[in-house]
């Protein structure tokens, strides 16, 4: 039943390292974005994609960048990890013009830590 | 311009007792309005919405809410928590204008004591 699927739980990273966090969903979405969330700050949205090859800028982009090759899939990529992106990272998808009726589905989320 | 505001950051309430989370939004648009719960290291799930049809809803886990527009509220509660019910909530309001206008709000982390 697992529909937005976040390859990896948690992660160890060093800064510096490039960081990619994969994100996949097959309920044929057009939709998807990328979220972070820290303690006390909620939710804030990085970058979305409303279409394949098509990214648009979040609240929070900086450091970060993203690749929609294909429909189903949607990778987040940080190009130089710093401290400061350690955090949960969560995907989520939604289908244009339901959203507003369906909300938005979330995958498991990522954490993230960078050393 | 859309707004979230969720009034408690933090809920503690003992086991069997009503649970009361309180969310006030804003919107120019007819809104579309969810409430998620999210367990520890875990993703977001939704528990219910309300979508202009009838102004109380029922979700998951015996939780229902009222949309009340005069005082712009959603309020999400339960008449009788479970220890299983803690965890953290979020109100989510999305516009009718866009497909993006989409807002959530900090979160209330909800304590159940036994």
């Amino acid at each position: 039943d697992v529909k937005v699927t976040q390859s990896s739980r948690y992660l160890v990273k060093r800064t510096g390292e490039k960081v990619f966090l994969e994100c996949v969903q097959d309920m044929d979405h057009e939709n998807m974005f990328w979220y972070r969330q820290d303690p006390g700050l909620g939710l804030r949205l990085i970058y979305f994609s409303y279409d394949v090859k098509m990214k648009e800028k979040g609240d929070i982009p900086e450091g970060y960048s993203v690749s929609r090759e294909k429909k189903e899939r949607f990778s987040l990529i940080l190009e130089s990890a710093s401290t400061n992106q350690t955090s949960m990272y969560l995907c989520a998808s939604s289908a244009p013009r339901k959203e507003k009726i369906y909300g938005y589905t979330f995958g498991s989320g990522t954490r993230l830590t960078v050393v | 311009a859309q707004s979230v505001t969720q009034l408690d950051s933090h809920v503690s309430v003992s086991e069997g007792t009503p649970v009361l989370l309180r969310c006030n939004y804003s919107s120019s648009y007819s809104p579309s309005l969810f409430w998620y719960v999210q367990h520890p290291n875990k993703g977001l799930q939704l528990l219910l919405k309300y979508t202009s049809a009838a102004t109380l809803v029922k979700g998951i886990n015996g939780f229902e809410a009222e949309f009340k527009k005069s005082e712009t509220s959603f309020h999400l509660t339960k008449p009788s928590a479970h220890m299983s019910d803690a965890a953290e909530y979020f109100c989510v309001v999305s516009d009718r204008a866009g497909g993006f206008k989409t807002i959530f709000g900090a979160g209330t982390r909800l304590f159940v004591k036994a």
